[in-house]
């Protein structure tokens, strides 16, 4: 058990709808980020944000969407959903510093039909 | 930008066999390098990193890892596998002194263990 949780587990939704995904960080981490891993495109990183503040920014479509609240727990949003956006979406956390161990959450499986 | 290859998508080893997985990366500037381990259906595990000094370094479950700066690569190795060990395993990279740490990561390699 990493101490980060994700929730729901797994979310089955049609195309052109709009689903929240939620994180909880483990205890007195401030950093979360969001990645999605799916067969064709692998593991990606799509934002990072510490303490409340977006710090870096990937491959994150403009219809993804995220924020880290004072509690420290993260939610990404995606809205108008396509087939394509079927994936494991991963949340993980750390410290702050380069180099600090990212624990990973075990996923959120999106299905859109 | 920093990028990662991982040389080989699946690995078939006879159990109690000696494994090297490979990876290779790409960076301008100096990096931070990590080791995850992926079992069905579950989160990322961290199996061992590499910051700075020595070389070598050794991770969970006898597995260990040698930085080579020369060649750019970072390949994990264990002496002896076990069935336990079938997982896909990712190499990661990360910036120092980038202003962020976010992590790139490679395809993976699904390491399949016969008994």
């Amino acid at each position: 058990d990493s101490g980060v949780t994700q929730t729901p587990k797994h979310l089955i939704t049609a195309t052109g709808q709009r689903v929240t995904l939620r994180c909880s960080p483990r205890s007195g981490d401030l950093s979360v980020y969001w990645y999605q891993q799916s067969l064709d495109q692998g593991l990606q990183f799509l934002i990072q944000y510490y303490n409340g503040e977006e710090r870096a920014k990937g491959n994150i479509l403009e219809r993804f969407s995220a924020q880290q609240f004072p509690d420290l727990h993260s939610e990404l949003n995606l809205s108008s959903l396509e087939l394509g956006d079927s994936a494991l979406y991963f949340c993980a956390s750390s410290e702050w510093g380069e180099g600090k161990t990212q624990y990973f959450g075990p996923g959120t499986r999106l299905l859109v039909l | 930008a920093q990028s990662v290859t991982q040389l080989d998508s699946q690995v078939p080893v006879f159990e109690e066999a000696p494994v090297e997985l490979r990876c290779n990366y790409s960076s301008s500037v100096s990096v931070y390098l990590f080791w995850y381990v992926q079992y069905p259906n579950q989160g990322l595990q961290l199996l061992l990193k590499y910051l700075s000094g020595s070389t070598l370094v050794k991770g969970i479950n006898g597995f260990e890892a040698e930085f080579n700066k020369s060649q750019t690569s970072f390949h994990l190795r264990k002496p002896s596998v076990h069935i336990s060990d079938t997982a896909e395993y990712f190499c990661a990279v990360g910036a120092h002194n980038f202003g962020n740490e976010k992590l790139t990561f490679g395809t993976g390699t699904r390491l399949t263990i016969i008994p």
